[in-house]
C-alpha cells in the first residue's frame, strides 16, 4: 500500500532564506506526483506536477524534483517570502485510470518577516 | 462561477444525526470528487463522479457515506448517523475531464468543516 510522508511537519524562516521541503513515497509505481498549497480555511491549489518520466519542474521560484528510484521529491522555495506562508502538501497518483491520488500529511511553512 | 463552491463552510452537529455536504463544481467540469482531511492526517479520497456515475466508489469509509451526483453538476455527500471520527473537513474538486495521465488539474473547493459533538 502507497504511503506518503512528508517532513518537516512544520517550518518557520526568516524571510528571504531558500528552502526544501521532502516527500517520500513508499511504491516508485507512480504516474505522477503533485505538490499542493493550501491556505488556512480554502482549498488545495496546484503548484507544480511532474510526471513519473520527468525529473524535475519549475515555477518561478518554486522547483520540485523527483526521484522515483529512491522514492524522493523536493520542494525548492527561492527567496521565501510571508506570502509564502501556507501548508504544501504532496500527492502521489498510483494509476492512470481510477483517481486514486495518495496524499501526504503536508507541511506547514511559515515565513517570518 | 469562478470556482467549486461548498456548502455550509462549517458544521456542527450532534452524533448519530444525519448531515448532507454540498459541492458545486466549476460550470463543465464533467468529473468531481470527495476527500476528506482529518486534522493531522493527508487528504483521503472518498470518491469520484464522471458526470452523474461514480465508478469508483472505493474509498467511502463506511455505509453511512453516500453521495449522489445530479444533472451533471452539483453533487450531495451524504453521512448517516455520524460518529465523532466523522468529525474532519470534507473537500469537493472538479476538472474538466477525468485525471487523464493527470493532465487535467482539479480545482478543489473551500472545504466544509465538520464537527461531531
Amino acid at each position: 500500500k502507497q504511503e506518503v510522508t512528508q517532513i518537516p511537519a512544520a517550518l518557520s524562516v526568516p524571510e528571504g532564506e531558500n528552502l526544501v521541503l521532502n516527500c517520500s513515497f513508499t511504491d516508485s509505481a507512480i504516474y505522477n506526483l503533485q505538490w499542493f498549497r493550501q491556505d488556512p480555511g480554502k482549498g488545495l491549489t496546484s503548484l507544480l506536477l511532474i510526471q513519473s518520466s520527468q525529473r524535475e519542474q519549475t515555477s518561478g521560484r518554486l522547483n520540485a524534483s523527483l526521484d522515483k528510484s529512491s522514492g524522493r521529491s523536493t520542494l525548492y522555495i527561492a527567496a521565501s517570502q510571508p506570502g509564502d506562508s501556507a501548508t504544501y502538501l504532496c500527492a502521489v497518483r498510483v494509476d492512470n485510470y481510477g483517481q486514486n491520488f495518495v496524499f501526504g500529511p503536508g507541511t506547514r511553512l511559515s515565513v517570518l518577516p | 462561477g469562478a470556482g467549486v463552491s461548498q456548502s455550509p463552510s462549517n458544521k456542527v452537529t450532534e452524533k448519530g444525526k444525519d448531515v448532507e455536504l454540498r459541492c458545486d463544481p466549476i460550470s463543465g467540469h464533467t468529473a468531481l470528487y470527495w476527500y476528506r482531511q482529518s486534522l493531522g492526517q493527508g487528504l483521503e479520497f472518498l470518491i469520484y463522479f464522471q458526470g452523474n456515475s461514480a465508478p469508483d466508489k472505493s474509498g467511502l469509509p463506511s455505509d453511512r457515506f453516500s453521495a449522489e451526483r445530479t444533472g451533471g453538476s452539483v453533487s450531495t455527500l451524504t453521512i448517516q448517523r455520524t460518529q465523532q471520527e466523522d468529525s474532519a473537513v470534507y473537500l469537493c474538486a472538479s476538472s474538466r475531464l477525468p485525471l487523464s495521465g493527470g493532465i487535467n488539474e482539479q480545482f478543489f473547493g473551500p472545504g466544509t468543516r465538520l464537527t461531531v459533538l
